[in-house]
């Protein structure tokens, strides 16, 4: 079955540093996500991303987040001044259509801030 | 807001033991609802989902009733093996946009 890749698969950052998490979603989807789980907490939703636009972000999602699909295949989120509470797992998902139900999701960057 | 709450982990049971898998909704209106999984080093997974009231998700010998008068939509297997030990999600979505989580609980089946 065809997978949504995520790389690194863990990373370590100063805080005030920039990260950028990479994500291959799947090469026919056009609905793209990230979502993060910080450790003992529900999965939350971030931002939701089509037409090379964002089309919904929660309030997790301020300005020091964003989002970019720089070459037709990756799909970035971009953290521009980390703090230690950004410190969580970090999901990137992929849908083909809007209606479609199933949602595939990476394995996740486990960020962690210091 | 729409909520998710599902059973604190972990849990642990024998291999052939029976599961279930405790989660309620909070919500304004009918939301669908589904169970993700994650396996060790992998992506969450659909495992099964319910769009309306009564419906039964089911798939690998997991099953999920959407029960609409108590706003629950509990896993169930009758006989879990080894290979089922991974993190379970509750989720919901209303049209297939984004989905709410509950907090995920750890599952490991001893042999």
């Amino acid at each position: 079955e065809p997978e949504v890749t995520q790389t690194p698969s863990h990373q370590v950052t100063q805080m005030g540093q920039e990260v950028i998490l990479r994500c291959v979603p799947i090469s026919n989807h056009l609905y793209f996500y990230w979502y993060r789980q910080i450790l003992g907490q529900k999965v939350e939703f971030l931002v939701s991303f089509y037409n090379n636009e964002i089309s919904e972000k929660s309030e997790i999602f301020d300005d020091q987040f964003s989002v970019e699909r720089p070459d037709g295949s990756n799909f970035t989120l971009k953290i521009r001044s980390t703090k230690l509470e950004d410190s969580a797992m970090y999901f990137c998902a992929s849908r083909t259509t809007r209606g479609s139900e199933k949602l595939f999701f990476g394995s996740g960057t486990q960020l962690s801030v210091l | 807001g729409d909520s998710v709450t599902q059973m604190e982990g972990p849990v642990t049971l024998s291999e052939e033991a029976f599961l279930t898998i405790n989660c309620t909704y909070t919500a304004t209106g009918y939301p669908s609802l589904f169970w993700y999984v994650q396996y060790p080093g992998e992506g969450l997974q659909l495992l099964l989902k319910a769009t309306k009231a009564d419906d039964k998700g089911s798939n690998k010998g997991f099953e999920a009733t959407y029960r609409k008068e108590t706003t629950s939509f509990h896993l169930e297997k009758g006989s879990v093996q080894v290979s089922d030990s991974a993190v379970y999600f509750c989720a919901l979505s209303f049209g297939n946009e984004k989905l709410t989580f509950g907090t995920g609980t750890r599952l490991t089946i001893i042999p």
